[in-house]
């Protein structure tokens, strides 16, 4: 089984608002990724864990946080949604460096 | 920093001519090249991984990889309308913990 689930499918947030995004796989992946989508752009690595170890990307370091508690989940947090974080984030895992990544469905996360 | 660029940015065929897909990339160094296709409100699906240069083909997708001119192109043999969705391109390097940097995509549309 190579799935990859995502929960929530759908997430509507108000401004100033936490929002917490879940990532799970049971392929026993060593690293696990988010990337966030939006219209008319390319997907952006946020950050990844490789193993228990969290490696956020400098340009988006302060906007994202995130926990591992184990090997089959990933959390994504955003501490005060903002209207610009309204985009679809896609989880993706991968066994090793240069393997595929497999990807969920995504989070569909809209700000008002 | 690794740009990747992918054109056209839409593109529509009838349904069974070849579809061809163009990403040209920045960095030479680059190790690993992949084709995902999204449909509307789903995850990423993986087509074809390439490595070196050459083609590689997976059922109706191939990929041909040209490191010296920076591309990576896909070909889309018999395309249904199925196949209609936005094909995004992917580049990462065995040294930079498989980091995927995305084009904006292509969107693909097959008419019947």
């Amino acid at each position: 089984d190579t799935t990859v689930k995502q929960n929530p499918r759908y997430k509507l947030a108000r401004v100033g608002k936490p929002v917490n995004l879940i990532c799970s796989q049971t392929m026993n992946h060593d690293t696990m990724y988010w990337y966030q989508k939006k219209p008319n752009q390319a997907p952006k690595l946020l950050l990844f864990y490789y193993d228990k170890i969290l490696n956020r990307e400098a340009d988006t370091f302060e906007k994202f946080q995130s926990s591992r508690p184990n090997n089959s989940f990933c959390s994504l947090y955003i501490g005060s949604a903002g209207l610009e974080y309204s985009a679809m984030y896609l989880c993706a895992s991968s066994p090793d460096w240069g393997i595929e990544q497999y990807f969920g469905p995504g989070t569909r996360l809209t700000v008002l | 920093q690794q740009k990747v660029q992918q054109s056209p940015e839409s593109l529509t065929v009838s349904e069974g001519a070849m579809a061809s897909l163009n990403c040209t990339f920045s960095d030479r160094s680059s190790d690993n090249f992949r084709w995902y296709r999204q449909h509307s409100g789903k995850g990423l699906e993986v087509l074809v991984s390439i490595f070196s240069d050459g083609e590689k083909e997976e059922g109706s997708f191939t990929a041909h990889l040209n490191r010296a001119s920076l591309h990576v192109f896909l070909h889309i043999r018999e395309p249904q309308p199925s196949d209609s969705a936005l094909y995004l391109c992917a580049v990462s390097m065995d040294s930079g913990y498989n980091k995927l940097t995305f084009g904006k995509g292509t969107v693909l549309l097959v008419s019947p």
